[in-house]
């Protein structure tokens, strides 16, 4: 079936670093993917997404690209700052619409801690 | 911009208890999740609805319940509470699973310990 992997942390950075958060998939035909942020003693929130193949997705200084020959969609962000600290979750939409429709498959999450 | 509102934020129960956490959404989504969070497990589903008076089951869908009886709510029940069941319950809402897209509006998330 489906599903996502990325990136075991804690990730621990210092602000102003480079930010990569690895995200690899498995999926039939050709998913939507997204980025989903959590904010300590929040719900997640959508932070980006991207429906095809070489399609960047960007909001706050983070991008990912939907990239189809090495199933990934690595997150990256030039300077992180303190506010950057949360836990970040890849997920994936298929294009199955029967039986679980609208389902998300999320990664296990990669909590990332910005120093100042 | 209520969103979604999860009720109670915080519970502890003793094993073989039951309780009912309760899920709200202004938006008029038809579509709505019930999730739970662990540590090194990411977010499993454990049921979602597609429209009042229905619901299915997801990934971990043993020891819950659900009901669907407004569009707008979306109850988890727990009939006899288990340890395994201590977790952060996070309920979210979609508008359309239909196509590509379809973004989930999560609630701030349901502390529950099982004693």
């Amino acid at each position: 079936g489906d599903s996502v992997t990325q990136m075991e942390g804690p990730v621990t950075l210092s602000e102003e670093a480079f930010l990569t958060i690895n995200c690899t998939y498995t999926a039939t035909g050709y998913p939507s993917l997204f980025w989903y942020v959590q904010y300590p003693g929040e719900g997640l929130q959508l932070l980006l997404k991207a429906t095809k193949a070489d399609d960047k997705g960007s909001n706050k200084g983070f991008e990912a690209t939907y990239r189809k020959e090495t199933t990934s969609f690595h997150l990256e962000k030039g300077s992180v700052q303190v506010s950057d600290s949360a836990v970040y979750f890849c997920a994936l939409k298929g294009r199955n619409y029967g039986g679980s429709q609208g389902n998300l498959i999320f990664g296990k999450g990669t909590k990332l801690s910005v120093k100042p | 911009n209520a969103g979604v509102t999860q009720t109670p934020k915080f519970r502890v129960l003793k094993t073989g208890q039951s309780m009912t956490l309760l899920c709200a959404q202004d938006m008029n989504h038809e579509y709505m999740y019930w999730y739970r969070q662990d540590p090194g497990m990411g977010l499993r589903l454990i049921h979602y609805s597609v429209g009042e008076g229905t619901t299915a089951k997801g990934e971990v869908p043993d020891g819950y319940n659900v009901s669907r009886l407004k569009k707008q709510n979306f109850l988890l029940g727990l009939e006899s509470a288990a340890p395994s069941q201590t977790s952060v319950y996070f309920c979210a809402s979609s508008y359309l699973a239909g196509g590509p897209t379809g973004e989930l509006f999560f609630g701030e998330g349901s502390r529950l310990t099982v004693l």
